[in-house]
């Protein structure tokens, strides 16, 4: 596709589910980025993959985060036991060299 | 670590005015910064990009400086309009080596209002 591809767009979940977001990125781009943004606020790094090296999982908030990401190609954001605090919005971005281009988001809800 | 700032949680000028947002970042100076501006409900669009070595940007009615001895960026919209009312990120990349060489860290973002 043209751009990067985020999926659900909208995930409303109980706690204590387990939810999987999914981001297909730009073909070609070998840097892919999860990012958490709560409402009003800015975005919190989540995790960072480039080419075929280890990911930063500096910014995961706890070890019910993880995420996998398929050769250069479509990332999981996987979140278990989901609590209140994770709903936000999701952004993934994808990159070359340079500027990142990010999907529209999950905008995921716990109720 | 590195650190990126924006000062300014919000700011809100008349339409015509120029809008000027700052953004300060900590230890070294990264190869370059990065500016985006994000819509509400959408993810963040790419603007400008300047380089260490550059001192000032210019596309259309954006301009952006770097300047690296006082280790900030200030992102100017001249004749600003109604339309430019988004927030507007600024991003280092991680140039040092390691797993995390490449990686984008924003700073808070600055909420711009222009008023017609």
């Amino acid at each position: 596709g043209a751009g990067v591809s985020q999926s659900p767009s909208n995930k409303v979940t109980e706690k204590g589910k387990d939810v999987e977001l999914r981001c297909d990125p730009i073909s070609g781009h070998t840097a892919l980025y999860w990012y958490r943004q709560r409402l009003g606020q800015g975005l919190e790094f989540l995790i960072y993959f480039q080419g075929n090296s280890a990911p930063d999982k500096s910014g995961l908030p706890s070890d019910r985060f993880s995420a996998e990401r398929t050769g250069e190609s479509v990332s999981t954001l996987t979140i278990q036991r989901t609590q209140q605090e994770d709903s936000a919005v999701y952004l993934c971005a994808s990159s070359f060299r340079s500027e990142a281009f990010f999907g529209q988001g999950t905008r995921l809800t716990v109720v | 670590s590195q650190k990126i700032e924006q000062n300014s949680e919000a700011l809100n000028i008349q339409e015509g005015k120029t809008a000027t947002l700052t953004c300060n970042y900590t230890n070294y100076s990264p190869a370059y910064l990065q500016w985006y501006r994000q819509d509400p409900g959408r993810g963040p669009v790419f603007l400008l990009l300047i380089r260490e070595n550059e001192k000032e940007k210019r596309k259309e009615r954006l301009k952006v400086t770097f300047d690296t001895t006082l280790k900030q960026s200030l992102f100017h919209i001249t004749a600003s309009q109604p339309a430019d009312s988004a927030t507007y990120l600024c991003a280092r990349r991680r140039d040092a080596g390691g797993t995390s060489y490449g990686k984008l860290t924003f700073g808070q973002g600055t909420i711009l209002t222009v008023h017609p």
